[in-house]
C-alpha cells in the first residue's frame, strides 16, 4: 500500500486564522479523500480531491470553508479557513491505490488540529 | 442521517474466545466494505474487505460476513488477542467511502 505523509501533525490555531494541511503519497494514486474526526465521532467524508478540477465537497462542506487542491497524483492539500472552536477535528488524508471499484482506502496519521 | 451505524460503542471479550463485530447500512447501492482498526494517535488501517457479489472473505483470523438483504455486515476475530484492543470502524460505499461510529473492543488476557 501506498505511504501516506500529512504535515503538520499537529497544530494549535487562533480563532479567525487559517491553516493549510499537506497530503504527499509516495506514489501515483487514483482517487484522494479528505476526512475529519471530531472528539468521539465517526470518520466524516468532507471531500473528494479531483486532480486537475475544484473537488467534490459531501453535504454540509463548502469551498469557501475548506478549500481543496490537488495538482497533481500524489499531493493534494485542504485548508480549514476562518477556524472556530468546533473544527478542532483530526483530519485525515486517505488514498485509494486501484482503479477498481474494490480497492480499499488507505490513510495517513492525519492532523489533530485544536483551535482557541 | 448516517449511512453507516455500529450500534455497539464498546465491547469486552476474553482472549482466546471469538469478537463479533457488527455494522448496518441502510444505502442498498454500497457495493464494497471495509473494516479498519484504529489505535489512538495514528490513523486507520484497513484489515479487511467485501464486495457486494460475496457473502464471506476470511484472512487469517478475521473474516468478514455481508448479508445484503438486511443491510448488515459482520467481523468475526478469532481467536481474539489482547494486541487486538483497539477501535474498529466499518466502511461502506461505492467508490467513496461512508464510516461508522466505530466498537472499542478491550481483548482481556
Amino acid at each position: 500500500s501506498a505511504v501516506i505523509s500529512q504535515k503538520p501533525s499537529r497544530d494549535i490555531c487562533q480563532r479567525g486564522t487559517s491553516l493549510t494541511i499537506q497530503c504527499q503519497v509516495d506514489s501515483q494514486v487514483t482517487m484522494m479523500f479528505w476526512y475529519r474526526q471530531q472528539p468521539g465521532q465517526s470518520l466524516t467524508l468532507i471531500a473528494t480531491a479531483n486532480q486537475g478540477s475544484e473537488a467534490t465537497y459531501e453535504s454540509g462542506f463548502v469551498i469557501d470553508k475548506f478549500p481543496i487542491s490537488r495538482p497533481n497524483l500524489t499531493f493534494s492539500t485542504l485548508t480549514v479557513s476562518n477556524m472556530s472552536p468546533e473544527d478542532s477535528s483530526i483530519y485525515l488524508c486517505s488514498v485509494k491505490t486501484g482503479s477498481s471499484y474494490n480497492s480499499p482506502l488507505h490513510f495517513g496519521n492525519g492532523t489533530r488540529l485544536t483551535v482557541t | 442521517d448516517q449511512q453507516v451505524k455500529q450500534n455497539s460503542p464498546s465491547l469486552s471479550v476474553q482472549e482466546g474466545r471469538i469478537s463479533i463485530l457488527n455494522c448496518d447500512y441502510t444505502n442498498s447501492m454500497f457495493d464494497y466494505f471495509l473494516w479498519y482498526k484504529k489505535y489512538p494517535a495514528e490513523g486507520p488501517t484497513f484489515l479487511i474487505s467485501i464486495s457486494s457479489i460475496k457473502d464471506k472473505n476470511e484472512d487469517g483470523r478475521f473474516t468478514v460476513f455481508l448479508n445484503k438483504s438486511a443491510k448488515h455486515l459482520s467481523l468475526h476475530i478469532v481467536p481474539s488477542q489482547p494486541g487486538d484492543s483497539a477501535v474498529y470502524f466499518c466502511a461502506a460505499g461505492v467508490n467513496k467511502f461512508y464510516f461508522g461510529s466505530g466498537t472499542k473492543l478491550n481483548v482481556k488476557p
